[in-house]
């Protein structure tokens, strides 16, 4: 059964960097999919952030772009999140996934979530 | 980019009620569409995928219609446990788009 299992701080101070990791189980990521980040601000909708395969290539939201970057750990079986320069509109639960491009869905499995607040 | 626009925002139905729920997108994207349930702190679950196909283990009462701009979830007879949000989303080129959400709850 795969798993995946979100992890980092859930408290960031405004302009600082957001760091999560997703940690996955049950399916080795060298072997294929593709695996991305997810966020929903409080009692809103979802917004894909950005999508990285094992052998490193990532795709982005280009709304958050210019302050996301998404890598992959094989070795560990993992993958991470940093987001730059954040602000109280960052304050987001934020969801891992495994994506399913043969059937173009971004998560067959997803993380619990996890909420990040942007305070100081 | 294609936008996503779901309707209606909240639906309120009984249980035993037939609910269908819409999403169009702004231009036709075929059949690269998937449905999604979220229940109050949980993850969004994967309802359907290529606009019509039941993911593994969806109950059948679930079903997906639609191609190019128009598609549907309907489900059959509402069930106590699918008071939820829905959420349609598409995929193209490595980016992936959400509709707004539709909150069915109960009448």
């Amino acid at each position: 059964q795969v798993q995946l299992q979100e992890s980092g701080p859930g408290l960031v101070k405004p302009s600082e960097t957001l760091s999560l990791t997703c940690a996955v189980s049950g399916y080795s990521i060298s072997s294929g999919y593709y695996w991305g980040w997810v966020r929903q601000h409080p009692g809103k909708g979802l917004e894909w952030i950005g999508t990285i395969f094992h052998r490193g290539n990532t795709y982005y939201n280009p709304s958050l772009k210019s302050r996301v970057t998404i890598s992959v750990d094989t070795s560990k079986n993992q993958f991470s999140l940093k987001l730059s320069s954040v602000t109280a509109a960052d304050t987001a639960v934020y969801y891992c996934a495994r994506h399913n491009m043969i059937w173009g869905v971004i998560g067959d499995y997803w993380g619990q979530g996890t909420l990040v607040s942007v305070s100081s | 980019d294609i936008q996503m626009t779901q309707s209606p925002s909240t639906l309120s139905a009984s249980v035993g009620d037939r609910v269908t729920i819409t999403c169009r997108a702004s231009q036709s994207i075929s059949t690269w569409l998937a449905w999604y349930q979220q229940k109050p702190g949980k993850a969004p679950k994967l309802l359907i995928y290529k606009a019509s196909t039941l993911e593994s283990g969806v109950p059948s009462r679930f079903s997906g219609s639609g191609s190019g701009t128009e598609f549907t979830l309907t489900i059959s007879s509402l069930q106590p446990d699918d008071f939820a949000t829905y959420y349609c989303q598409h995929y193209s080129s490595y980016s992936w788009t959400f509709g707004q959400g539709t909150n069915v709850e109960s009448k």
